[in-house]
């Protein structure tokens, strides 16, 4: 299986900070089609997991610009450039090239 | 507009089945894949199984493989997940989830998810 390893666990950061999350698979995501299939989510207590980004860097609708994702191959990120309050709670990549599909363990965004 | 609710969760003993249900509107689930992830308490999201739009394809987590169903009712538009044999391991949130991994709606959609806990 496909291990989907996410840094930090947790991550405190002040309001208006950038915050940078790190998803690193243990193998190539690249599909045979060319595609890297690797969406992140964003997860309040209580919630249901959201989709922010899919196939690294695709901005879901309703997503704000301060949302990003980057990288290739097996070294991926997820950005915030100002941090807001809403943003709290935990983020997770997950892959879809490899069955079975696998999730990152998550990164826990907190307020300093 | 898409929606996505779970419902059959609840107290269940080990041992013991439970069939989930997952009823989608503003969508045909014969024209998507689906999905079933599951998240113990306290704990990360786990991917358990998934179906292809026309039911054809069916993948399962090592873990799942054997006690769990995965199925899709056209006429109720409706996803499914039969789970027998309950283990302890078993108790989490169960979310359905829209998507296959080449398109654009992979795991765009998420339900509010239903509660199983096993316990005697």
């Amino acid at each position: 299986d496909v291990v989907m390893t996410q840094s930090p666990l947790s991550l405190p950061v002040t309001l208006g900070q950038p915050a940078s999350i790190s998803c690193k698979s243990s193998q190539s995501l690249v599909y045979s089609d060319g595609n890297t299939y690797l969406n992140w989510f964003h997860q309040r207590p209580g919630q249901s997991p959201r989709r922010l980004l899919y196939k690294v860097s695709n901005r879901d609708s309703g997503v704000p610009d301060r949302f990003s994702g980057s990288g290739s191959g097996t070294d991926f990120t997820l950005k915030i450039s100002r941090v807001e309050a809403e943003d709290v709670g935990v983020y997770y990549c997950l892959q879809g090239t490899h069955w079975p599909l696998t999730f990152g363990g998550g990164t826990k965004v907190e307020i300093k | 507009q898409v929606q996505l609710v779970e419902s059959g969760g609840g107290v269940v003993q080990p041992g013991r089945s439970l069939r989930l249900s997952c009823a989608a509107s503003g969508f045909a689930v014969n024209r998507f894949a689906l999905h079933w992830v599951r998240q113990a308490p306290g704990k990360g999201l786990k991917w358990v199984a998934f179906i292809s739009y026309d039911g054809s394809i069916k993948y399962y987590a090592d873990s799942v493989k054997g006690r769990f169903t995965i199925s899709k009712d056209s006429s109720k538009n409706t996803l499914y997940l039969q789970i027998n044999s309950l283990r302890a391991e078993d108790t989490a949130v169960y979310y359905c989830a829209r998507g296959a991994p080449s398109g654009s709606n992979f795991f765009d959609y998420w339900g509010q998810g239903a509660l199983v806990t096993v316990s005697s």
